[in-house]
């Protein structure tokens, strides 16, 4: 049980363009959520985080938004670029990765 | 500062060779974690230390897999006998601290990974 998840394996955004990433999570006790990013052949790079007392973050281009009534939570990047291509991951606090989504900013 | 650093960044082996897997955490970050990554999937939680304790082992896939962090601070992933589904990137983390409960409430610093192949 990943208790957080992601549902969409791909994202394709023209550059310029809004990107927004989801996901889902079903433990109520978590009241930390953290945003990676994933190039190939690296290591995951934190991202971005919010905790439970706010509903929205904002750091530069990347704004993450949680809705605790509905259990989600959502990355915003904008505009996107070319250089955000990865893959994105969204983790609870039992450290658990989903398969994450892979976006793809096209020029 | 200088980050987490994972070495080798590349290791072949014979399938039955033991193996070994080193990480240099941040200094100063007490909680550590192994993480193995399949190709497509996302990383997949091993295990981690917090100081030279290993509080959860939960992750390890067999009896052949054993971490250690001796003095709180390098960590050695050794697997033994290795099999070809062994074969994966495995991604070493570090945090500064850890939340109570088990819980994070800290981001984690990746390195780069050792990609190991197993013929």
């Amino acid at each position: 049980d990943q208790q957080v998840k992601q549902n969409s394996p791909s994202l394709s955004v023209q550059e310029g363009r809004i990107s927004i990433l989801n996901c889902d999570y079903t433990n109520s006790m978590f009241d930390y959520f953290l945003w990676y990013k994933k190039y190939p052949a690296e290591g995951p790079t934190f991202l971005i985080s919010i905790s439970s007392i706010k509903d929205k973050n904002e750091d530069g281009r990347f704004t993450v938004f949680l809705n605790k009534s509905a259990k989600h939570l959502s990355l915003h990047i904008v505009p996107s670029q070319p250089g955000d291509s990865a893959v994105y991951f969204c983790l609870g606090q039992n450290f658990v990765f989903g398969p994450g989504t892979r976006l793809s900013v096209l020029p | 500062g200088a980050g987490v650093s994972q070495s080798p960044r590349y290791k072949v082996a014979k399938r039955g060779q033991d193996v070994a897997l080193r990480c240099d955490p941040i200094s100063g970050h007490v909680s550590l974690f192994w993480y193995q990554q399949a190709l497509g999937q996302g990383p997949e939680f091993l295990t981690y230390f917090q100081n030279e304790a290993q509080l959860d082992k939960s992750g390890l896939p067999s009896d052949r897999f054993f971490a250690e962090r001796p003095e709180g601070s390098v960590s050695t992933l050794k697997i033994q006998r290795t099999q070809q589904e062994d074969s994966a990137v495995y991604l070493c983390a570090s945090s500064f601290s850890f939340g109570t409960g088990g819980l994070l409430d800290q981001p984690q610093h990746f390195g780069d990974g050792t990609r190991l192949s197993i013929l």
